[in-house]
């Protein structure tokens, strides 16, 4: 079974632009969550989508948005690019959404470089 | 809140010498816990869990982590270390106020096995 994709792998924008990155979870899996990683911060959650809804929003500016398709793929937007919006990406897919044991699998993420 | 603290940067290792990865948790309610190593340039893989049922939880690779309530930690552990081991690892706690995929990570340990 494919595990999770994530295009493009690497982007290169400058202030102010806009990007999408679009992420495809494994077959079957119906719960997309992101995460951005950051030397500084960490690992943090944005948002996890299931069934085309979003289910929970972390503590990111309303710059950073999502959506999902029917066919459980995903992408996530991010307005006005801030130097401090460079980081790796991460997008993990979940069977379901709302037991919250299933374990996550996390595709190899996007490096994104704001200049 | 829900929160997770791994206590050491860095961690190192002679191979073939046991290993142990530290975790402590702050949960409200039942702790759905949660192991992942990251390697260079690639996404987080995933290694356990702990959602109930017995304190050693045998992961995959040889890995295996201790749930101990009483002093709220789930330590990662292997008998003998592989170079190949070296890499990022990441405990992590679902987020149970947010409920659903909201995993909340800590902010990772370094380990390096040494020939």
């Amino acid at each position: 079974k494919a595990g999770v994709t994530q295009t493009p792998r690497y982007l290169i924008k400058t202030r102010g632009q806009q990007v999408t990155l679009s992420c495809s979870p494994i077959s079957g899996h119906r719960s997309v969550s992101w995460y951005q990683q950051t030397p500084g911060q960490g690992l943090q959650f944005l948002f996890e989508y299931f069934s085309e809804t979003q289910r929970n929003k972390g503590n990111f500016p309303g710059r950073f948005s999502g959506r999902q398709f029917s066919n459980s793929r995903s992408e996530m937007n991010v307005s006005t690019l801030e130097l401090g919006d460079s980081a790796l990406y991460l997008c993990a897919s979940s069977l379901t959404s709302g037991s919250g044991y299933n374990e996550q699998f996390f595709g190899p993420g996007t490096r994104l470089t704001v200049l | 809140a829900q929160s997770v603290a791994q206590p050491e940067d860095q961690v190192n290792v002679a191979e073939g010498n046991p290993l142990t990865v530290k975790c402590t948790y702050s949960v409200s309610g039942n702790p759905y816990l949660f192991w992942y190593v990251q390697y260079p340039n690639r996404g987080l893989q995933f290694l356990l869990k702990y959602i109930t049922g017995d304190n050693l939880v045998k992961g995959s690779y040889g890995f295996e982590a201790e749930f101990n309530k009483s002093q709220t930690s789930f330590h990662l552990k292997k008998p003998s270390a592989l170079v190949s081991d070296s890499a990022l690892y990441f405990c992590a706690v679902r987020d149970g106020g947010g409920g659903y995929n909201k995993l909340i990570f800590g902010a990772g340990t370094r380990l390096a096995v040494h020939p």
